[in-house]
């Protein structure tokens, strides 16, 4: 699986968008592109997914470039329970081994 | 309501005393799997089993062993802990191919004396 790179903390306004980077240069063609969320201690929280489309569900939209070497992120109008660690992972859907987390981006959400 | 429990919680242990951390799915998820999550580390995979009676190592399985009876669960064995194995404990679901987003249990806070 491709690795990914994010940012470690950023920091947005309650209300705000926040747009959360990530840069995985090395993807290739069959791995789909999955963001989690953890809420400080808690386990890990599905967010959304995709492979080369953008896609949107209720709690977020997920941006990914044309050669799909970067991704964003973004949570239209951020509250303080977002706050969180944010992870970009990249993975072939059938690939049961290795689910690779990574360090993440701690979202900091500021009233 | 659909949901992925762990038992305990929280222990306390001592060294070289064995114990199991109970997991169990009720959304008869085909894929479950163990994590831990240690300060500047991240998660990292144990185990992950994609059916009954199938499990394979993760990325950090020394130190552990699982198995997979049944469907629902699939708990993870400490024969002998160690100090080092003092962590947070994640156990994850998914329901299988293409619909593989994971389901996080609450987590399991080990300390190893």
């Amino acid at each position: 699986d491709a690795k990914t790179t994010q940012p470690p903390s950023m920091d947005c306004a309650e209300g705000r968008a926040a747009n959360l980077p990530c840069n995985h240069s090395t993807i290739s063609g069959n791995e789909y592109v999955y963001w989690y969320r953890q809420i400080h201690s808690q386990g890990p929280q599905y967010i959304i997914h995709g492979l080369k489309n953008n896609e949107t569900n209720e709690m977020a939209s997920l941006i990914i470039t044309e050669d799909r070497k970067s991704s964003t992120l973004i949570l239209p109008h951020a509250t303080l329970r977002d706050t969180a660690v944010y992870y970009c992972i990249v993975r072939v859907p059938y690939n049961f081994n290795k689910f690779y987390f990574g360090s993440g981006t701690k979202l900091n959400v500021k009233p | 309501e659909a949901q992925v429990t762990q038992n305990p919680r929280y222990l306390i242990t001592v060294t070289g005393k064995k114990l199991t951390v109970t997991c169990s799915q009720n959304m008869n998820h085909e894929y479950m799997s163990w994590y831990r999550q240690d300060p500047g580390l991240g998660l990292r995979q144990i185990y992950y089993s994609m059916n009954v009676e199938v499990t394979d190592k993760g990325d950090v399985p020394e130190g552990y062993k699982v198995s997979r009876k049944e469907k629902r669960n699939f708990p993870l064995i400490l024969e002998s802990p160690s100090p080092n194995q003092t962590s947070l404990y994640f156990c994850a679901s998914s329901p299988g191919p293409l619909r593989e987003t994971q389901y996080f249990g609450p987590g399991t806070r080990l300390l190893v004396l």
